[in-house]
């Protein structure tokens, strides 16, 4: 989609911390986006940025860089509840484009 | 409740039958957008309107059609649907051009055989 790399699956411990990343091509860039999507549901936003810098949401952060086409979403003090698929997407003039997303596996 | 509805959830159809997915938000939202999700590809945007008449292509727009008559309808058209629009299906509004949140409706999984 665009450019927009992000890992396949990912998996963390309960109580945890985990970091996942997203790469994308920077031209045409207007903003990057964090959405939480579970299994057999619609995706929900969880975080966006639109300047470099972090930007927290209570046990959600969202990291940008501009420069380097990098984001990461922080998910600390992992639940079994954290157990979903993270999209990433990268929006520019209307238009929004999704990585494949990350399944993240949250083991007790 | 404030929501996005999409009918039907469901739906296996024949190649070349039309048919149309009706999208309804209730919170007078500008902007709307059709999407198509399919595994290992993500999610990828087939039209998006800005208003009531403003529509405009997003990134996989082939066979497909809208209209936004009223606000609150954004209705996605397949005109003669066939086997490769078998997919997952989202219909999603913000606010408008300055507020990025978007609230996704329920999805409709469509099989075309």
């Amino acid at each position: 989609g665009q450019n927009i790399d992000q890992p396949t699956e990912m998996t963390a411990t309960e109580g945890a911390i985990v970091q996942i990343n997203c790469t994308y091509q920077t031209s045409g860039f207007n903003g990057l986006f964090w959405y939480q999507q579970h299994a057999g549901e619609a995706p929900t936003f969880l975080s966006y940025n639109v300047l470099d810098g972090l930007e927290e949401k209570g046990r959600f952060s969202s990291f940008l860089s501009r420069s380097k086409g990098y984001s990461y979403l922080l998910l600390k003090e992992l639940q079994m509840k954290d157990s979903a698929s993270y999209l990433c997407a990268r929006y520019n003039f209307n238009k929004f484009y999704f990585g494949s997303g990350t399944k993240l596996n949250v083991k007790p | 409740e404030a929501q996005v509805t999409q009918n039907p959830r469901y739906l296996i159809t024949v190649t070349g039958k039309k048919l149309t997915v009706t999208c309804s938000q209730n919170m007078n939202h500008e902007y709307m957008s059709w999407y198509r999700q399919d595994p290992g590809l993500g999610l990828r945007q087939i039209y998006y309107s800005m208003n009531v008449e403003v529509t405009d292509k997003g990134d996989v727009p082939e066979g497909y059609k809208v209209s936004r008559k009223e606000k609150r309808n954004f209705p996605l058209i397949l005109e003669s649907p066939s086997p490769n629009q078998t997919s997952l299906y989202f219909c999603a509004s913000r606010v408008g051009d300055r507020v990025f949140e978007q609230y996704f409706g329920p999805g409709t999984r469509l099989t075309v055989t």
